[in-house]
């Protein structure tokens, strides 16, 4: 089945520093990819669609200049988490929309689990 | 505002039995449903989906139910195993996915 990849799987930073994550689809081309945080024994919320080489659309409530979205090919998304504070400590979670064995569909990531101190 | 929600956040059922998982959503245009698998510290699982114009689906060892005219869709597991314990999520495809709460279903040796 389709593979998406994410890296890191985790990580730690002080805060005020920059993290990126990247997003990858591993065997297929994923027109769209997608966004998402999940706190502690909450949902997955949405935080942004992007489509390759266009600019992301944010959902309501997300700052787009703090999570910098780059989907510069169609295998590949990166979230850059800018001057990350503890309260941007979550799991992030990447997921891309393809077609893969002639189905279109959309698979997840591992996630990556981010811990601002 | 309009959202897919859950009934119940914990469901305890015993090895070997059937699981029932509930879902109520909002949005009566929808018209595409995925129930989604997450283990501790993963991303989530395709399960199995459904469109609006059936009303059951089967997978194996699981049928997902859906009733338009109440707006509520489930997950039934046949048979659950200690493997099945998991959060459960559905999800509504409105050209990106909405997720609820979540069903947390502890399976008891």
């Amino acid at each position: 089945g389709a593979v998406v990849s994410q890296h890191p799987s985790w990580v730690i930073c002080k805060s005020g520093t920059s993290v990126k994550i990247e997003c990858r689809s591993l065997d297929f081309q994923a027109t769209t990819m997608f966004w998402y945080r999940q706190f502690p024994k909450q949902s997955l919320m949405l935080m942004a669609t992007s489509n390759e080489g266009s600019k992301a659309t944010y959902e309501q409530g997300v700052e787009k200049d703090k999570f910098l979205i780059n989907h510069a090919s169609l295998t590949l998304s990166t979230l850059t988490v800018t001057s990350a504070h503890p309260e941007d400590s979550s799991f992030y979670i990447c997921s891309a929309r393809g077609s893969s064995g002639g189905r279109e569909t959309q698979y997840f990531g591992p996630g990556t689990r981010l811990l601002v101190l | 505002g309009e959202s897919v929600g859950l009934h119940l956040p914990t469901l305890s059922v015993q090895e070997g039995d059937n699981s029932i998982i509930n879902c109520a959503y909002s949005n009566s245009a929808s018209d595409y449903f995925i129930w989604y698998k997450q283990e501790s510290g993963k991303g989530p699982q395709f399960i199995i989906d459904i469109r609006s114009n059936m009303d059951k689906r089967q997978g194996q060892r699981v049928t997902v139910l859906l009733n338009k005219t109440v707006k509520h869709l489930s997950l039934q597991i046949a048979a659950t195993q200690p493997g099945d314990s998991a959060v459960y999520f559905c999800a509504e495809n409105r050209g990106k996915l909405i997720f609820g709460q979540g069903t947390t279903l502890q399976v008891k040796p």
